[in-house]
């Protein structure tokens, strides 16, 4: 166990339909980061949030959104499912002001039918 | 913002061989370089990190390199088993955030 708790696990979803993957940083990270894995491919950064604020963005879709919630849980929305969002979804958390790398969930895998 | 490649993008191995995975940064602040190993369908781990205040540093069978000057640095796994089969991530970090290099599916036949 990493300390970095995502759920649910697994979610198949519809076409056009609109999810939430949570997720809890291990204890004491103040940064959550949200990335997505398709089949095969490399981690796309979603979006980074850090102590409730938005830090940084990377290639998240319009169609999705995130937030970091005052007990530091996060949620990424996804909204306007599109066959090709079906991916893992990673959460990581960190310490910001220490180099100790990112620790990450076990991740949301997302299928939309 | 910071720029990481890697190479190659897919190594097989004979068990027991060594492997080799390279990866470049472009900007010269970044300071911390982490590796992660990511085994089919589960979450990168965490395997070795290098900070740049250090030239080389090795854990067991894994190993990682680091050259400033030249701004690339290096993952090494010798006697390699079957259970280093993954995908293999570099990364590098600027200001406490990290960018990752593309991954290397690394392969080790029997």
């Amino acid at each position: 166990d990493s300390g970095v708790t995502q759920t649910p696990k697994h979610l198949i979803t519809a076409t056009g339909q609109r999810v939430t993957l949570r997720c809890s940083p291990r204890s004491g990270d103040l940064s959550v980061y949200w990335y997505q894995q398709s089949l095969d491919q490399g981690l796309q950064f979603l979006i980074q949030y850090y102590n409730g604020e938005e830090r940084a963005k990377g290639n998240i879709l319009e169609r999705f959104s995130a937030q970091q919630f005052p007990d530091l849980h996060s949620e990424l929305n996804l909204s306007s499912l599109e066959l090709g969002d079906s991916a893992l979804y990673f959460c990581a958390s960190s310490v910001e002001d220490r180099n100790y790398g990112y620790t990450f969930g076990s991740g949301t895998r997302l299928t939309v039918v | 913002g910071e720029n990481v490649e890697q190479h190659p993008s897919t190594l097989s191995v004979q068990e027991g061989d060594s492997a080799v995975i390279k990866c470049t940064y472009s900007d010269s602040a970044s300071n911390y370089f982490p590796w992660y190993k990511q085994e089919l369908g589960k979450r990168p781990q965490l395997i070795i990190d290098i900070r740049s205040n250090v030239g080389e540093k090795k854990d067991q069978r894994i190993a990682v390199t680091l050259n400033k000057t030249a701004k690339h640095f290096s993952l090494h796994i010798t006697e390699t088993q079957p259970e280093d089969s993954a995908v293999y991530f570099c990364a590098a970090s600027i200001n406490y955030k990290l960018s990752f290099g593309a991954g290397t599916t690394v392969t080790v036949r029997a």
